[in-house]
């Protein structure tokens, strides 16, 4: 594809449910990262795949919050029972290697709205 | 704790102006400072990534200086334009592959 996309673009969900996050990266790029955005804040890391490596969940804020990354191409971000304090702009970005000096290429993100 | 600082917070200019924004991040442990333009409803876009003390980049009216033995990285926007309105993100890469970002510096270029 030509970008990094994400799916849906805004979610408006109900405290106590569960919520997926799609993120489909850029053809060829082995490395995915997911990053959140909250209202004033600065982009907050929450977990990055490389290839077929274990994935570095260490930015996850809860064991509410889980990712995984199917055939090394589409990731999903699961967010169970959410909470308010969930809300935020969900941003997905993929780079062609997991290199400190790689550019990542982001995705418009998903606006997450718990009510 | 790493922590990525970004300076002034928001930043209003009139066109034609020139700007300049800071970052400042802990000297030690450091691999790579990147800075990102996003702009509102659009994705983040990488400007530049700079490892080396003393690395100068460029792109058109948009430069980056690096610091990495005080810790501090400036962005500079000569004669800024309407278009050049964006949030500026700066993000520090550290061991392990994370990248810590700052909060980012909003620029408003009024016409």
């Amino acid at each position: 594809g030509a970008g990094v996309s994400q799916s849906p673009s805004n979610k408006v969900t109900e405290k106590g449910k569960d919520v997926e996050l799609r993120c489909d990266p850029i053809s060829g790029h082995t490395a995915l990262y997911w990053y959140r955005q909250s209202l004033g804040q600065g982009l907050e890391f929450l977990i990055y795949f490389q290839g077929n490596s274990a994935p570095d969940k260490s930015g996850l804020p809860s064991d509410r919050f889980s990712a995984e990354r199917t055939g090394g191409s589409v990731s999903t971000l699961t967010i169970q029972r959410t909470q308010q304090e969930d809300s935020a702009v969900y941003l997905c970005a993929s780079s062609f290697l997991a290199s400190l000096h790689n550019e990542q290429f982001f995705g418009p993100g998903t606006r997450l709205t718990v009510l | 704790i790493l922590n990525v600082e970004q300076s002034p917070q928001s930043l209003h200019v009139q066109e034609g102006d020139s700007t300049n924004f800071t970052c400042s991040f802990p000297s030690s442990n450091f691999y790579a400072l990147h800075w990102y333009r996003w702009e509102t409803a659009k994705s983040p876009e990488a400007l530049f990534v700079m490892t080396l003390n003393g690395d100068e980049k460029k792109k058109g009216r948009i430069s980056a200086t690096l610091n990495t033995k005080e810790g501090y990285s400036y962005l500079y926007i000569k004669g800024s334009q309407p278009e050049d309105s964006a949030t500026y993100l700066c993000a520090q890469g550290t061991g392990g592959f994370k990248t810590i970002f700052g909060a980012g510096t909003r620029l408003f270029v009024k016409a």
